[in-house]
């Protein structure tokens, strides 16, 4: 099985600031990975599909670049609703493994 | 407008059954792959079990494998998990999840674009 993991854990960052999150999968997996937002409570939302192609209604300070086997989400300017968990997910091949989370909160 | 609606949840024992729904609206329900993902209490997102279109193709985590089932009806517009034997680490919330049909270079991508507002399931004694 390939499996996923993410760095940083946890991210302290101010309204404004850049934020660049990594994912990494065991091996290639092309460009099929996906981002979800998390809040406490809530269902995920999809944020990018296919490593770099926003979902629909997602503000266009969120992007996503790599292939292979690294992979980055970018938050181009930290606005106060973006504080919550981050998770990748690998789409290439089952199980569909969810990498373990990037919590961002206010610094 | 577009809607999942899990429900089936609850309190069961070690060893016990429960039957988890998902109901949609809003959507033609038998274009869509749908995927079952949970989260135990302040731990991370779970991949669990997925089905195609059709309901000719599932597959399960390892962890799951040999105790759920995964199905759906079409004509109902639900989406179905049986949880069997079921164990204290099967305590999480369950969601139902859509997979978009958002074509990428012929194919859809497998991301999960609506999701249920989940249901509750703890198994404990």
């Amino acid at each position: 099985d390939i499996q996923m993991t993410q760095s940083p854990s946890s991210v302290s960052a101010s309204v404004g600031d850049r934020v660049t999150i990594t994912c990494r999968a065991s091996q290639g997996i092309s460009n099929w990975l996906a981002w979800y937002q998390q809040k406490p409570g809530k269902a995920p939302k999809l944020l990018i599909y296919a490593a770099s192609s926003l979902q629909s209604g997602v503000p266009l300070r969120f992007s996503g670049s790599g292939s292979g086997t690294d992979f980055t989400l970018t938050i181009s300017s930290l606005q106060p609703e973006d504080f919550a968990t981050y998770y990748c997910q690998q789409t290439n091949s089952f199980p569909r493994v969810f990498g373990p989370g990037t919590k961002v909160d206010i610094k | 407008e577009v809607q999942l609606v899990e429900s089936g949840g609850g309190l069961v024992q070690p060893g016990g059954s429960l039957r988890l729904s998902c109901v949609v609206s809003g959507f033609t329900f038998s274009s869509h792959e749908m995927n079952w993902v949970r989260q135990a209490p302040g731990k991370g997102l779970e991949w669990v079990s997925y089905i195609s279109s059709s309901g000719d193709t599932i597959y399960y985590a390892d962890s799951v494998k040999g105790r759920f089932t995964i199905s759906r009806d079409n004509a109902k517009n639900s989406l179905y998990l049986q949880m069997n034997s079921l164990r204290a680490e099967d305590t999480a919330v369950y969601y139902c999840a859509r997979e978009t049909v958002i074509m990428v270079r012929g194919v859809t991508p497998g991301a999960c674009d609506i999701w249920g507002q989940g249901t509750m399931v703890i198994v404990s004694s």
